[in-house]
């Protein structure tokens, strides 16, 4: 079966650094996304990531390892507005999108 | 970015009626549009995925004569709906995409659904 795992929840600082990973297995790739999403919100386009490497773009920043089925998005320089449920989602061979469940980041100050 | 509206963005509504979600591409043509669930602490659970002129593929567990999908236009898809149930409150959220392909999804910004 497809199965994008990432984890529940994490908790960071104000001004720190955070990584958030996820693993994928899936009936073939055309790419990852990730999307954030705030609560009662609709998710919104972080990043998409198709070749292996890092995407940096403002403080986020993606990583892609498709022989690992791997991938990781970084936040610098945590804002409290950051804090929301970051989706990791996979675009099968049918150009389907496969969700994970979401991690949901808090940020303390 | 593209730019997807939904309307409208909350209804209460009575058990047995109908609701009408539609769901807007603003900027972009839209040749698939995909309709998602999303239960309070979950992730997006798909629908249904539509094509423009064509019918609407459900997933697995998804009623299709009871979330009627039209996607009469490159810009228009609605959701009804029908015979409204408690257990069919949940945030309804539609996403668009310009091509067949790798294209970004864009989502609206959600309806959420309160069926009393």
């Amino acid at each position: 079966g497809q199965n994008i795992d990432q984890p529940t929840e994490m908790t960071a600082t104000e001004g720190a650094i955070v990584q958030i990973n996820c693993t994928y297995q899936t009936s073939g790739f055309n790419g990852l996304f990730w999307y954030q999403q705030h609560a009662g919100e609709a998710p919104t386009f972080l990043s998409y990531n198709v070749l292996d490497g890092l995407e940096e773009k403002g403080r986020f920043s993606s990583f892609l390892s498709r022989s690992k089925g791997y991938s990781y998005l970084l936040l610098k320089e945590l804002q409290m507005k950051d804090s929301a449920s970051y989706l990791c989602a996979v675009l099968d061979s049918n150009y389907q999108l496969i969700w994970g469940a979401g991690t949901k980041l808090i940020i303390k100050p | 970015g593209a730019v997807v509206s939904q309307h409208p963005s909350w209804v209460i509504c009575k058990s047995g009626t109908s609701v009408k979600i539609e769901c807007r591409s603003l900027d972009f043509q839209a040749t698939t549009m995909f309709w998602y669930r999303q239960f309070p602490k979950q992730s997006l659970m798909l629908m249904a995925t539509s094509n423009e002129g064509s019918k609407a593929t459900y997933e697995q567990g998804v009623e299709k004569d009871k979330f009627l999908i039209n996607h009469a236009s490159l810009t228009l898809s609605t959701l009804t709906v029908t015979s409204a149930h408690p257990e069919d409150s949940s945030f309804y959220i539609c996403s668009a995409r310009e091509g067949q392909g790798m294209e970004t999804q864009y989502f609206g910004p959600g309806t959420r659904l309160l069926v009393l």
